[in-house]
């Protein structure tokens, strides 16, 4: 069975701090990686993808992935309040079908 | 535009109602999505329409009818539901085949079966 892990948290940072979160696949034959994030009541909105190995930035997000050791990370530098929220782990294992992990909730602390 | 719509916001129905749930997207994409998420779980995939056919179904009840009339628009035709069908029921798009499968969800419904 195609598995993406994440630890459901609460991961708590102060604002302004780094927050940290990884994912774990199974499937080897993985294709591309997502993040959402998702604030409660809402829909998930797509953050950051990666396909290839090593780092990819877009503003205070980083995306790391590392396919030999299958797995992939969410950095998210100057934490504000407003970035409390969950955060999906996704990942296109092929024929259009996104693995999603249980989330990784994170919570701010002005 | 990375937008997708969808229509209503909330519904609430008794289980002898039929109802139906519409999504709308203008990004040009060939792939649209239904999926189900129950509190503090993650989307769980219901249906995949790919170039307006159906390409999969993850073995879901037949009270649910999807139906996609055209590539920007698509449908879940709910009848005869459960109490435990109460979720938020997303829609996505992508491009289709040969991409990254980049999904954008669109706001949701939030169904209550009562």
């Amino acid at each position: 069975q195609k598995e993406v892990e994440q630890n459901s948290g609460p991961l708590s940072v102060p604002e302004g701090a780094i927050a940290s979160l990884n994912c774990t696949y199974s499937d080897r034959g993985s294709q591309s990686f997502f993040w959402y994030r998702q604030y409660s009541g809402k829909s998930p909105e797509l953050i950051m993808f990666i396909y290839s190995n090593g780092d990819k930035e877009d503003g205070r997000f980083t995306a790391q992935l590392n396919k030999a050791s299958q797995y992939v990370s969410l950095l998210i530098r100057d934490s504000q309040p407003s970035d409390s929220a969950t955060y999906l782990c996704a990942v296109n294992t092929g024929f259009q079908k996104l693995v999603f992990g249980t989330g990784t909730r994170l919570l701010v602390s002005p | 535009d990375t937008e997708v719509t969808q229509t209503p916001k909330h519904l609430v129905m008794g289980m002898t109602n039929k109802k139906s749930l519409k999504c709308e997207q203008h990004m040009g994409h060939r792939a649209m999505y239904w999926y189900k998420q129950k509190a503090k779980k993650p989307p769980e995939l219901m249906f995949v329409y790919s170039y307006e056919k159906l390409s999969i179904n993850e073995s879901v009840p037949s009270r649910f009818s999807p139906e996609c009339p055209n590539s920007s628009l698509l449908n879940l035709h709910l009848h005869a539901l459960q109490p435990e069908d109460s979720a938020l029921y997303l829609c996505a798009s992508s491009q289709g085949k040969d991409s990254y499968n980049e999904q954008f969800f669109g706001p949701g419904t939030r169904l209550t079966v009562l």
